[in-house]
């Protein structure tokens, strides 16, 4: 089985650096995905790790450690349009069990 | 890049009826489409997992004969919604996976369902 833990709410101010933490368990990893999602909209898809490190795409970066089941998605310089629901989602063997963590629901205030 | 096409978008039904939702790969080959359910704050909950050409894969918990799921080729798959009742209304959300096995998941735009 999948066990996929993040924090419900954070809340951080316009221009500063919020990080939001992913830990996981599951039964087989072939990567874990960061999306997006805005209320009443599809998710919308972030960064991609499978290897151990740091990915950097402009003001998101995501972070993987496999041997500690653990990821987190860094945003910088926060906005207000950034104030959104964030998944973290891992992906079992050969493509299957695409599951996604409870979301953790980020507002980002004046 | 990869577009879901995913329809209706907004659907209400009566409570007994049964309603179809589409999902539709539009430039690429789908070998794997997934099925989510999502409830008001609350994350996307796993419905099922469809591969090309065989029968669907249900989460525990999801009632096969009521969620019928068909992928009938590589770029369509539907469900359908029978004897829909008010508890099953929900945000219904399809997601596709091109034949590179890690590459994201790319979704469609969701299906408002309302039952009366």
């Amino acid at each position: 089985g999948q066990n996929i833990d993040q924090p419900t709410e954070m809340t951080a101010t316009e221009g500063a650096i919020v990080q939001i933490n992913c830990t996981y368990q599951t039964s087989g990893f072939n990567g874990l995905f960061w999306y997006q999602q805005h209320a009443g909209e599809a998710p919308t898809f972030l960064s991609y790790n499978v290897l151990d490190g740091l990915e950097e795409k402009g003001r998101f970066s995501s972070f993987l450690s496999r041997s500690k089941g653990y990821s987190y998605l860094l945003l910088k310089e926060l906005q207000m349009k950034d104030s959104a629901s964030y998944l973290c989602a891992v992906i079992g063997n050969y493509g299957q069990n695409f599951v996604f963590g409870p979301g953790t629901r980020l507002s980002v205030l004046p | 890049g990869a577009v879901v096409s995913q329809h209706p978008s907004r659907v209400i039904c009566k409570s007994g009826t049964s309603v179809k939702i589409e999902c539709r790969s539009l430039d690429f080959q789908a070998t794997t489409m997934f099925w989510y359910r999502q409830f008001p704050k609350q994350s996307l909950m796993l419905m099922a997992t469809s591969n090309e050409g065989s029968k669907a894969t249900y989460e525990q918990g999801v009632e096969k004969d009521k969620f019928l799921i068909n992928h009938a080729s590589l770029t369509l798959s539907t469900l359908t919604v029978t004897s829909a009742h008010p508890e099953d209304s929900s945000f219904y959300i399809c997601s596709a996976m091109q034949r590179s096995q890690n590459s994201p998941l790319h979704f469609g735009n969701g299906t408002r369902l309302t039952v009366t």
